[in-house]
């Protein structure tokens, strides 16, 4: 079946030291998106990438970082987690056509523990 | 701009009775409209969408939901509650031209046996 992976599910890394998660997609959708949700609350978009167009959203702190290597992959790199940044990671994906229209799926998430 | 407000961020329903959850929207141009469910530990998943075709659209598990212009509303439904229905549902905006959505704040469902 056609869908968003994203690697690990739980991924626990120390205070200060980078740590990188993955998203994988087998639909070949050309948008790739990257969520941040706090317990209880909307998802909140960080960036995305119109095929290999970054756009990273005005409030994403530069501690965030996104690399899109190929249509199938794009990876959220946090540089210097703090224990703000313990969350759950979203990554979604779409095939916007040329009107802007598109449906966002969702892969099953990465909970983010910072000790 | 476009936002989504959620009424009620708990909702609690017996199992068998109505499910109502209320999405009221604000957008200049024409929405597309979005509920997403999210169980504990997991991402979103769509259950249904609007996209200026019939106002009325049916979604997965039993659920639907109602595009009313005049009352800039999506409101979700689903006539029998079922104890896996309990998650948190999320509704959300994407106006023309734009890739992006913006959610309302999350409604949690509980279903009481």
């Amino acid at each position: 079946d056609a869908m968003v992976i994203q690697n690990p599910r739980y991924q626990v890394t120390q205070f200060g030291k980078p740590v990188t998660l993955s998203c994988s997609q087998t639909l070949n959708h050309n948008v790739m998106y990257w969520y941040q949700q706090k317990s209880s609350q909307a998802p909140k978009l960080l960036f995305h990438y119109y095929d290999k167009d970054f756009n990273n959203e005005a409030d994403t702190p530069d501690n965030f970082q996104s690399r899109r290597p190929n249509t199938s992959f794009c990876f959220l790199d946090i540089r210097s987690p703090g224990l703000g940044d313990a969350a759950m990671y979203l990554c979604a994906t779409s095939r916007v056509d040329a009107g802007g229209r598109g449906t966002q799926y969702f892969g099953p998430g990465t909970r983010l523990l910072v000790l | 701009a476009q936002s989504v407000t959620q009424l009620g961020s708990h909702v609690s329903v017996s199992e068998g009775a109505l499910v109502l959850l209320r999405c009221n929207y604000s957008s200049s141009v024409p929405p597309y409209l979005f509920w997403y469910v999210q169980y504990p530990n997991q991402g979103l998943q769509l259950l249904l969408k609007y996209t200026s075709a019939a106002t009325l659209v049916k979604g997965i598990n039993g659920f639907e939901a109602e595009f009313k212009k005049s009352e800039t509303s999506f409101h979700l439904t689903k006539p029998s509650a079922h104890m896996s229905d309990a998650a948190e549902y999320f509704c959300a905006v994407r106006t023309q031209g734009a890739q992006k959505l913006v959610f309302g704040q999350g409604t949690r469902l509980t279903i009481n046996p």
